[in-house]
């Protein structure tokens, strides 16, 4: 069965902190690895797609990783807002797909406080 | 603005009734996929459709189904086989290409009367 763990399950920071988040999987032959943003009783919001050819992707302030070979993958924040607080899941295709049906983390909750 | 359109935001379900879930998307994605999430379980696939008229049963199907008419549509029927409804549904779409980011709308929160 193919799992997807996300630790911590929460994380609270001052604002200015730079932190990371991590995700890790079971499935060593993923294609590629989605980290998302859910705001409270929001839908998911897709913040970054990281191909397994790739090592990193970012985007602003915003940096992602994956390791296939050792099953992770970090989220890199820098200089955290209080806007940053919401929960952030990851997400792979299944089966050795490169796109479709998705299984999920748990998220990890983030609080960024003034 | 492209996106995707699920609607009622809210939705109540009295004992023995089936309701219907809509999602809409006009980004000509081929790809449509139902989630329901659950406090502390993440997110759990129901269905899915990789093209009109033909879907797939998901982890999670039982109690559950839903139609592909339209490129455009994929809407859930939350019959009363399903015994314990009240979640957070959420509907996605992508294109059937590789390394293609999923997309998602807003959600619709279904509890019981």
């Amino acid at each position: 069965k193919q799992e997807v763990t996300q630790i911590p399950a929460a994380l609270s920071v001052p604002e200015g902190e730079n932190l990371v988040l991590n995700c890790s999987f079971t499935d060593s032959a993923i294609y590629n690895l989605q980290w998302f943003r859910q705001d409270p009783g929001k839908g998911l919001t897709s913040l970054l797609l990281i191909q397994s050819s790739q090592r990193e992707q970012t985007s602003g302030r915003l940096n992602a990783s994956l390791d296939k070979s050792s099953g992770r993958s970090t989220l890199y924040i820098a200089a955290s807002q209080p806007g940053d607080s919401a929960t952030y899941l990851c997400a792979h295709p299944r089966g050795g797909t490169s796109y479709g049906k998705l299984t999920f983390g748990q998220g990890t909750i983030l609080t960024v406080h003034p | 603005d492209g996106g995707i359109t699920q609607s009622p935001k809210y939705l109540f379900r009295k004992e023995g009734q089936n309701v219907t879930l809509s999602c809409e998307q006009n980004l000509n994605h081929d790809a449509m996929y139902w989630y329901r999430q659950d406090p502390g379980q993440g997110l759990r696939l129901i269905y899915y459709s990789q093209i009109v008229n033909d879907f797939q049963k998901g982890d999670i199907a039982e109690g559950y189904s839903v139609s592909r008419e339209k490129k455009e549509s994929f809407p859930l029927t939350v019959t009363s086989a399903q015994k314990n409804p009240t979640a957070f549904y959420l509907c996605a779409s992508s294109m059937s290409e590789s390394n293609q980011p999923q997309h998602f709308g807003d959600g619709t929160r279904l509890s019981i009367l």
